[in-house]
């Protein structure tokens, strides 16, 4: 079952933050999160594992509520560099490995 | 440390030949997963491997596609009788293991049929 991503797309200028949320109907053993510019291979921002532990990577970071299956990544104090389609990955409900990804969402940031 | 090694990154077919699509995983991983990805839309599973077995293939279409990770070399995917609608990017991704790794994606695939 395909994760749901919200909103579909972000407007920002510099300096402004963002949240976007990942929701599944399935129990979450862990949610991935990942950035992808145009034209470009996904990079790996980061994984959360269930318990809750929010997880920071400089000015991004992230939490995960496994009792909602939703996970919420935070970008503050954004820069042109955030600019790209961030996908979240889940793998319902097992270590297995197989990750499921949204449909995207899109993020630009203007001067 | 060479990331994960996809050839060719492009790739342009006239329908009904062969597409195949290699995939080296970063050193130390033994998992690989394959994806595709149409213009605008997001990643869609398609197979894991790992070596020389096929963990899930749900995401393969039944006919005319085919993955594999032998003992020695590369992964590969294999798309016989190309159509049109086979025209998409083909990202293959590895892992060290399960259960709280992160994915390395290679650069892509992108497959054209003409």
């Amino acid at each position: 079952q395909q994760p749901v991503q919200s909103p579909q797309a972000v407007i920002l200028r510099e300096g402004e933050d963002a949240v976007i949320n990942c929701s599944s109907s399935k129990a979450l053993y862990s949610v991935h999160w990942y950035r992808q510019k145009h034209g470009e291979a996904p990079v790996f921002l980061m994984i959360l594992l269930k318990g809750g532990e929010q997880k920071g990577h400089e000015k991004i970071s992230a939490s995960f509520n496994e009792k909602k299956q939703q996970s919420s990544l935070y970008l503050t104090a954004s820069q042109l560099s955030y600019s790209g389609t961030y996908f979240c990955g889940t793998d319902g409900g097992t270590s297995y490995g197989k990750l499921t990804f949204g449909q995207g969402t899109i993020l630009t940031v203007h001067p | 440390n060479a990331g994960v090694m996809q050839n060719p990154r492009h790739l342009v077919r006239r329908r009904g030949q062969e597409a195949r699509l290699r995939c080296s995983p970063m050193k130390g991983h033994s998992h690989v997963y394959w994806y595709r990805q149409l213009p605008e839309e997001g990643l869609k599973f398609m197979v894991y491997l790992q070596k020389e077995n096929i963990i899930d293939e749900s995401g393969m279409p039944k006919e005319r596609f085919s993955a594999e990770f032998p003992k020695e070399g590369p992964s590969i995917l294999r798309i016989q009788q190309v159509v049109r609608g086979d025209s998409a990017a083909y990202f293959c991704a590895s892992s060290v293991g399960t259960g709280g790794y992160g994915y390395t994606f290679g650069s892509g695939t992108r497959l054209t049929v003409v």
